[in-house]
């Protein structure tokens, strides 16, 4: 069975700092292209990063809003996937949700407040 | 960035009846390596998204039959046939051909 577990959510300042975690099992992990999606209170979805594979160079995109504040990363060794947010502003509240996006996983979402 | 157009944002439909949602993007959706990486998810009510169909037509594991998605370059269709109480909410297109990926604004399916 398929699982993505996401943790590390919560409530945080404007301008700190939060890591999620995402993991996995269920599936073959290290060669799984590996994204971040978030959906806002208005529950409008937005992508906001990717990580390919190790074959691929572990290369990575993000959407420009989120570019230089946040960072995805992956440990094929945990089958886990990362997602290292700094400078936290009020408009990244939302619900994180890892996935493969093209393929048929999701994580049940980890929910990230941002406010004073 | 491009834009998915997708339409209606709500139906209500009975049923057994049969809907259709459109998407259509910006700018052409085939990519480089030839595929087209437009797909359809559902959200049911208080639930994470899950995937229908891949690659514009392509049924997911374990997706009705009901379920069908066609389309090209700009213009997308998703079709659900003979609708099921289980088929109720928020339906979304996504494209994973152009970074950054995007998605409509999801359609909301209710049953009378």
């Amino acid at each position: 069975e398929v699982q993505l577990v996401e943790t590390g959510g919560g409530l945080v300042q404007p301008g700190k700092s939060l890591k999620l975690t995402c993991a996995t099992s269920g599936f073959t992990f290290s060669t799984a292209w590996m994204h971040w999606v978030r959906q806002s209170p208005e529950k409008r979805l937005e992508w906001i990063a990717r990580i390919k594979d190790k074959s691929n160079n572990y290369a990575t995109d993000y959407v420009e809003s989120v570019k230089g504040r946040f960072t995805i990363s992956r440990d094929d060794s945990k089958s886990s996937v990362y997602l290292q947010m700094n400078s936290l502003k009020e408009e990244d509240t939302a619900t994180y949700y890892c996935t493969g996006l093209g393929a048929p996983y999701w994580g049940q979402g980890v929910m990230v407040t941002v406010s004073s | 960035d491009v834009v998915m157009t997708q339409t209606p944002p709500s139906l209500s439909v009975a049923i057994g009846q049969s809907v259709s949602i459109s998407c259509k993007s910006s700018q052409s959706l085939v990519h480089s390596d030839g595929k087209t990486y437009l797909n359809w998810l559902l959200q049911n009510p208080g639930q994470s998204p899950k995937r229908l169909i891949y690659q514009v037509s392509n049924l997911g594991s374990g997706v009705p039959d009901r379920f069908s998605g066609t389309g090209s370059e700009k213009d997308f269709t998703l079709k659900i046939s003979r609708v099921e109480a289980e088929d109720l909410g928020v339906y979304h297109c996504v494209q994973a051909t152009h970074v950054p990926f995007t998605f409509g604004s999801g359609t909301k399916l209710e049953i009378k």
